[in-house]
């Protein structure tokens, strides 16, 4: 079945970059997807990437994808207290496309 | 509405009692999805509601969890004789195609049973 996995915890200072990693087992995705939620907060939609591309920035943000390894990652330049939060990543398949996502990781940004 | 609405956005009820949990997606959104999120754990897909299709029920724990989703738009889902382990918090998302461009969550309920 679906799984999608990702390391628990990342602490990074503040400045620095992050790469948040994530692995999925399904290679029939076709999107895959990042999700930010603050404390006490529902999920928000970061980005997202389709399963044919390789690569999507979008300001701080840059997804890259290598389906061969069904590895997808989450970079963000210049990291600010304020992406201090948890990051998940999702896959859709169709029928359907519901959301699988993994267990979400903790980003911590020091100051 | 300009966002998913979930009601209520706290509840706490007792062990045993049956509840209700709403969910208003954006209007004109064909897609409704429920998932359950328990202290730290990712999100666990319930249900799915795709226009006048049959729902996607694979997600339901058990028996005690049911949805309705009415006229195509507000969706219900009721949890009978609640046990301490239904505590969580209950995330609705509705989206305007079918998974495409992800979705739009709501802020959630955080149930809590006693």
């Amino acid at each position: 079945g679906e799984d999608v996995e990702q390391s628990l915890f990342l602490s990074v200072r503040e400045g620095d970059s992050s790469v948040i990693n994530c692995t999925y087992t399904d290679s029939s995705s076709t999107y895959l997807y990042w999700y930010k939620q603050e404390p006490g907060a529902g999920l928000q939609l970061l980005t997202y990437i389709f399963s044919n591309m390789d690569m999507k920035q979008d300001q701080r943000l840059t997804v890259l994808l290598n389906k061969k390894d069904k590895h997808l990652s989450l970079r963000i330049a210049d990291t600010q207290t304020g992406d201090s939060a948890i990051y998940f990543c999702a896959e859709s398949t169709p029928p359907g496309n519901k959301l699988v996502f993994g267990a979400g990781t903790i980003l911590r940004v020091k100051s | 509405g300009a966002g998913v609405s979930q009601s209520p956005s706290n509840k706490v009820t007792e062990k045993g009692k049956d509840v209700e949990l709403r969910c208003d997606p954006i209007s004109g959104h064909t897609a409704l999805y429920w998932y359950r999120q328990s202290l730290g754990q990712g999100l666990e897909f319930l249900i799915y509601f795709q226009g006048n299709s049959a729902p996607d029920k694979s997600g339901l724990p058990s028996d005690r969890f049911s949805a309705e989703r009415t006229g195509g738009s507000v969706s219900t889902l009721t949890i009978q004789r609640t046990q301490q382990e239904d505590s969580a918090v209950y995330l609705c998302a509705s989206s305007s195609r079918q998974g495409a461009r992800g979705y739009t969550f709501g802020s959630g309920t955080r149930l809590t049973i006693v």
